[in-house]
């Protein structure tokens, strides 16, 4: 089955860049829809974007246009979410989420199965 | 504000019958399947149930889900301490071309 593993905990100053890694198993990578989710401190879930290796295509929530890259990396099964210009307010546990199942290609068909354990990225000058 | 409201607190005592709510709208769970997830104290949140009504393997038959028209419930019968925990549900939404929660739901066990 697949397994998501991601890096480690940041500190960032306001105004840099973070880019967060998630190392994925048990399956073809290639066929793997990879979507970001956030999660304030105390707060929901935040669907931030999502790409498919297989298609070189990622589409972003409006929110974060502009200002967050998803990819990824057949070679390494690695999938990598890159959040700029940084603010106090990105301050969160960011989850990278595997799209079940691998056949559906229509992104509203699947379910969000399994869930990376998760990195915390505090912003903060 | 979360796209899908759902109540931030649902309580209940041992062997109890709970439901949580999830509302939303057309562009949403009007037409959409509908997901819910739970999320232990410190850990990711993890895949409780999908399609609406259906059950991952693991999790008990204590589950269920139901949607009708724009809205959606969860659920727990036979009520157990570990069931606490915060449960969130999701969709797509047809409009923001996007996935939407709701803001969670903390199930306390009295």
């Amino acid at each position: 089955q697949v397994q998501l593993v991601q890096s480690g905990a940041e500190v960032k100053k306001p105004g840099s860049s973070v880019k967060v890694s998630c190392k994925a198993s048990g399956g073809t990578f290639s066929n793997f829809a990879i979507n970001w989710v956030r999660q304030a401190p105390g707060q929901g879930l935040e669907w931030m974007g999502g790409f498919v290796p297989i298609f070189g295509a990622a589409n972003y929530a409006q929110k974060f246009q502009g200002r967050v890259s998803i990819t990824a990396d057949i070679s390494t099964s690695t999938a990598y979410m890159d959040l700029s210009s940084l603010k106090s307010e990105d301050t969160a546990v960011y989850y990278c989420v595997h799209r079940a199942p691998d056949t559906v290609v229509v992104p509203k068909r699947g379910w969000f199965d399994p869930w990376g354990q998760g990195t915390l990225i505090t912003v903060s000058s | 504000q979360s796209v899908l409201t759902q109540p931030p607190s649902a309580s209940g005592t041992p062997g109890q019958r709970v439901t949580i709510s999830c509302s939303g709208s057309n562009s949403n769970i009007g037409n959409n399947y509908v997901h819910w997830y739970r999320q232990l104290p410190g850990t990711a949140p993890n895949l409780l149930m999908y399609k609406n009504n259906e059950r991952p393997s693991g999790v008990p038959d204590r589950f269920s889900g139901s949607k009708s028209g724009t809205s959606a419930s969860l659920a727990v019968s036979g009520l157990r301490s570990e069931d606490e925990a915060e449960y969130f549900c999701a969709t797509w939404d047809d409009t923001l071309s996007g996935w939407v929660f709701g803001g969670g739901t903390k199930l306390t066990v009295l």
